[in-house]
Order: C-alpha cells, then structure tokens, then sequence
C-alpha cells in the first residue's frame, strides 16, 4: 500500500488560516470516512486532532477542523498561534483493513 | 486516565529479532479496542506496523507482515511486539498506542528508540 499524499511544508503567520491536504485514492481515503489527522511536536508523540474526517476529540481546540472531498481529506488551522508550529499527519482506513499513514507536514508558524 | 509505556531493549543486532512490551495502565486491554504498534524512523514519517485485539485478532501492513508477530497478555494488561530478521532500515522509535477499530490511534505511549546496529 503507498502512503497517503501530503505537502512537506506549509506556512503562515500567527491569526491566519491554512489547510493541510491528504490525497489517496478510491481504496482508502475516497472510500470511507476514517480519516484521522495527528500532530506532532519534535521530540513528542503523536496527538490526534481529528478522527472520522471532521470530529475533535475532547480537548481539542475548535481551530482545528477537517473535511472531505473525493479521494482528498484536508485539516483546516484556523487562527494560526505559534503552539500550533509542528508535524502533521493524516491516516485513512483502507480496503485491505489496513491503516495508511501520509508523509508528514511541516507547519511553519511564520 | 489511559496511559501506555513501551519497554525493550535499545539496542539490537542485524538479523536478530526487535521484541519490545507496552504495558497499559487506566484502561482494561480486554475491551472493544485494537491496541497498535507505529514506528517512525529518524527524521521520517510514522508507519503502521500491525494492531491486535484481545480475542487474538490481528492485522498487519502488507511490507512488514511476514517479520511481525504481536501477543496480548490480558493478566498483565500488556501486548508485544516482535520483529525478526531485522536491518538497519528497522531503526526507529517505536509507539504504542489505542486504536479505535482499524481507525484512528486516541491514546500513545512516549516511544523508545530502537537501534540496529552490531
């Protein structure tokens, strides 16, 4: 199975907004609604931030929000602070039962 | 409050088998959850190894499969995690961590690193 599809890097300044994209295919991202998106700090464990495309966890700011569309899912930052500058990562479910994992994000806080 | 704390040797030889434990504390391991192992390599993304729920029931990635094997031990509220034939390509820190039926992971243990090397 291939890894999900997102960019290395993004970027913004603090009060912006900015969108994270996860792109897969019909046998994973596309067909189901198990996207979930974790972040990262350096050194730390991963964090999930959204789970089932667009639903926080407990605890987890309503800045974050996440959507889908075809075979891409996207995390959406809204009012960018300098705490949210980390790596963030999407996973879908997959046909084969399987969980895939994209590359990893880099959030700039600018 | 669900916490997860892996624990193994940091050090392993070429070819010989990675075998680490996650001991779970705050929660049952005998509940309708999978538990996970994940790995990420130094500097690189996070890759799925397998998750297995306490009736027995596996599943793995594709890549890795044929060297994993992961165990439950319900009276000691733990899982393991064993990967043989290993490479320096096996470097990295390894989680733990809860996982929502092969959905999501909602609970992660710290992660240890583990270094093949002779």
């Amino acid at each position: 199975q291939s890894a999900l599809t997102q960019p290395a890097s993004v970027s913004g300044s603090p009060g912006q907004s900015i969108t994270i994209s996860c792109t897969g295919t019909s046998s994973d991202v596309g067909g189901y609604n198990y996207v979930s998106w974790s972040q990262q700090h350096p050194g730390k464990a991963p964090k999930l931030m959204i789970y089932d495309v667009s639903i926080r966890p407990s605890g987890v700011s309503n800045r974050f929000s996440g959507s889908k569309s075809g075979n891409t899912a996207s995390l959406t930052i809204s009012g960018l602070q300098a705490e949210d500058e980390a790596d963030y990562y999407c996973s879908s479910y997959t046909t084969s039962s399987t969980v895939v994992f994209g590359g990893g994000t880099k959030l700039t806080v600018l | 409050q669900v916490q997860l704390q892996e624990s193994g040797p940091g050090l392993v030889k070429p070819s010989e088998t990675l075998s680490l434990t996650c001991t779970v504390s705050g929660f049952s391991i005998s509940s309708a959850y999978y538990w996970g192992w994940i790995r990420q390599p130094p500097g690189k993304g996070l890759e799925w190894i397998g998750s297995i729920h306490h009736s027995g029931s596996t599943y793995f990635t594709p890549s890795l499969k044929s060297r994993v094997t992961i165990s439950v031990d319900t009276s000691k509220n733990q899982f393991s995690l064993k990967l043989s034939s290993v490479t320096a390509a096996d470097t990295a820190v390894y989680y733990c961590a809860r996982m929502f039926p092969i959905r999501h992971f909602d609970y992660w243990g710290q992660g240890t690193l583990v270094t093949v090397s002779s």
